[in-house]
């Protein structure tokens, strides 16, 4: 089944602590972008990536890192997570951003930082 | 001023009922555009792509146009199960998407 999965779906952690959220598409898309969501928000861009070993910054990169070592993978690291980044986070992928092809997403993580 | 623009509602509407959904955008260097529906803070799902000649699937039918900066959705003979948030998105072809935050839209019996 074609699929974006993200893993942990929920994730409760404290401030500081280094967390990584997974990424994986089995497609073989070149483009993979993540987004958080917020009440009242629709998604905003935190980082994305045309293709293995290009990434570039959305809206709202700060606080996040990303890396695209295999085409398959975008995992986003958070390196010292604040309460300010308690969102929900999507990942999605696609064949190429600016043809007609729309975005698969995952199911979400629901991150809270205590 | 936000890149991309999009009537929060909530639309309330009878089933039956016509109800059309706009989404202005800034960027005149953007290259393609979308609907997407999510439900209850799921993942969003492609409703449809959005073109200059008009696009149609059914009960739905989106609009593009490129002068005014605005797409449109417009669902004919709304269902209960149409209710759900209304997301537009628009790319460039560097890479760089963004969303509208959302209609919402309710149906009722």
């Amino acid at each position: 089944e074609a699929q974006v999965t993200q893993n942990p779906r929920y994730l409760i952690t404290v401030t500081g602590k280094k967390l990584t959220v997974t990424c994986s598409q089995n497609m073989n898309h070149e483009y993979m972008s993540w987004y958080r969501q917020d009440p009242g928000l629709g998604l905003r861009q935190i980082y994305y990536s045309m293709n293995v070993e290009v990434t570039d910054k959305g809206d709202v990169p700060e606080g996040y890192k990303v890396s695209r070592k295999e085409k398959r993978n975008f995992p986003l690291i958070l390196e010292s997570p604040s309460p300010n980044q308690t969102s929900l986070y999507f990942c999605a992928s696609s064949w190429t951003p600016g043809l007609d092809y729309g975005y698969t997403f995952g199911s979400g993580t629901r991150l809270t930082v205590v | 001023r936000k890149e991309v623009e999009q009537d929060p509602g909530p639309f309330n509407v009878p089933e039956g009922a016509t109800v059309a959904f706009n989404c202005t955008y800034s960027n005149s260097a953007s290259q393609s555009f979308f609907w997407y529906r999510q439900d209850c803070r799921k993942e969003p799902k492609l409703l449809m792509s959005v073109y200059s000649s008009g696009n149609e699937d059914g009960r739905f039918t989106a609009q593009l146009n490129r002068a005014s900066q605005y797409i449109s959705l417009l669902i004919r003979d709304s269902k209960l199960s149409d209710s759900a948030t209304y997301l537009c998105v628009v790319n460039t072809n560097a890479g760089k998407s963004t969303f509208g935050d959302g209609t919402t839209l309710t149906v009722k019996p």
